[in-house]
């Protein structure tokens, strides 16, 4: 199947730095990639869709300003985590589906970025 | 907006039993997918189901998607060790994005 590679794989930092995670589609260009967010035991929830070479689309209650997605090619998507505070600290994942929108497009993930910050 | 139920969120069972997730969507679903979640792992794909009614098998797993393509279950045969995970059934409809279900915890006792 389609590799999909999320760098780094975790991070620590203090409060109030920025992080930046990347998220690559290594055998297939992506079109779609999109940015989840995982608490400890809890179900993936959808941040943001990042569509190349536009603006990514938030979901309702993700602040656009503090969580960067940068789309800029057909392979790569990168979150930026800006003024990072401890509330923040999740298990971050991001996926890509390959293809023209499509109804029926199965999810590539990446393996996860755990990001903790002090 | 779209919500996909999954129950149960936690099943402990013995090496050997069987095992059943199940999910339901409050709307009618163009596919549904199964995906598997390894502790400290990431989400992997295992199936995906479009037609109504459709079954599929994969060695000990059948998975089953409802006529009215609104729910659909995931069945381990014989559960071993190996099994260990959380399953995510993730709804899709139309265009619209994929809604992933909470997820059942499976833990299996040797």
């Amino acid at each position: 199947g389609a590799v999909v590679s999320q760098h780094p794989s975790w991070v620590i930092c203090k409060s109030g730095t920025s992080v930046k995670i990347e998220c690559r589609s290594l055998d297939f260009q992506a079109t779609t990639m999109f940015w989840y967010r995982q608490f400890p035991k809890q179900s993936l929830m959808l941040m943001a869709t990042s569509n190349e070479g536009s603006k990514a689309t938030y979901e309702q209650g993700v602040e656009k300003d503090k969580f960067l997605i940068n789309h800029a090619s057909l392979t790569l998507s990168t979150l930026t985590v800006t003024s990072a505070h401890p509330e923040d600290s999740s298990f971050y994942i991001c996926s890509a589906r390959g293809g023209q929108l499509s109804t029926n497009e199965k999810l590539f993930f990446g393996s996860g970025t755990q990001l903790s910050v002090l | 907006g779209q919500q996909v139920m999954q129950i149960p969120q936690y099943q402990h069972v013995q090496e050997g039993e069987d095992f059943t997730t199940y999910c339901n969507s409050s709307t009618t679903l163009s596919n549904i997918q199964w995906y598997k979640q390894r502790p400290g792992g990431h989400p992997v794909f295992l199936i995906q189901l479009v037609k109504s009614g459709e079954v599929k098998k994969q060695k000990r797993l059948t998975f089953q998607f409802g006529e009215a393509k609104k729910n659909s279950s995931l069945h381990i045969t014989a559960t071993q060790t190996t099994d260990v995970g959380t399953y995510f059934c993730a709804g899709q409809r139309g265009y619209q994005k994929v809604t992933f279900g909470i997820g059942t915890k499976l833990q299996v006792i040797p």
